[in-house]
């Protein structure tokens, strides 16, 4: 079956640290771009970062840059999310999906809480 | 940064309605423009890229038009699984950007 399936979401306090994961199944995974993208509470959808299929090339969000680091590992099928210096507007569900531009797959999203 | 405007915000409508929901963006995009669908308590849904089409498994009942910056989705007869939020989504320019949204309800 072609999914993705994000992991590593919970609370965490303000300025701390968090790496998300997404694991991807059924398909090439090293022939694919591969995005993150977030939804704060009753929010709509915010574009995070993107990578390249080789890591070579990678984009974020101006909001992002600095503290979040967007990488993957072609072995494992597998693309991450380092989050440092968290704040309460980062909290979200998470999601990452298949493609840099527009996204043709989606995961089912992981919950992020920052709140002391 | 790219602004993308949607509208309406919100529409009611009944199961068999043709429905249209217009996506304006701030700057020419040419046809760097994709529609989500999320279902109310459930991830996104790609139906559409490069603003007419289709990702894989998208009923033909959705259809997208436009380029430039005015485009529009249309749903030619609804059926109850349609009842969602769309979203447009430019992807011309970083940073990408999102409308705000078109909530679709049952009238």
């Amino acid at each position: 079956e072609v999914q993705l399936v994000e992991s590593g979401g919970t609370l965490v306090q303000p300025g701390g640290s968090l790496r998300l994961s997404c694991t991807a199944s059924g398909f090439t995974f090293s022939n694919y771009w591969m995005s993150w993208l977030r939804q704060a509470p009753g929010q709509g959808l915010e574009w995070v970062a993107n990578i390249k299929q080789d890591g070579s090339q990678k984009n974020s969000v101006d909001s992002v840059r600095g503290r979040f680091i967007i990488s993957r590992d072609n072995t494992k099928n597998a693309l991450y999310l380092q989050m440092n210096s968290l704040s309460v507007e980062d909290t979200a569900v998470y999601y990452c999906a298949r493609g840099g531009s527009s996204m043709g797959l989606w995961g089912q999203g992981t919950q992020v809480t920052v709140s002391s | 940064d790219i602004q993308m405007t949607q509208s309406p915000s919100s529409l009611s409508a009944s199961v068999g309605d043709r429905v249209t929901i217009t996506c304006r963006a701030s700057q020419d995009i040419s046809n760097s423009l994709a529609w989500i669908q999320q279902r109310p308590g459930k991830a996104p849904k790609s139906l559409l890229y490069a603003a007419s089409s289709f990702q894989s498994g998208v009923p033909s009942r959705f259809s997208g038009s436009g380029s430039g910056t005015d485009f529009t989705l249309t749903i030619s007869s609804l059926q109850p699984e349609d009842f969602a939020t769309y979203y447009c989504q430019q992807y011309h320019a970083y940073p990408y950007s999102f409308g705000q949204g078109t909530r679709l309800d049952i009238k």
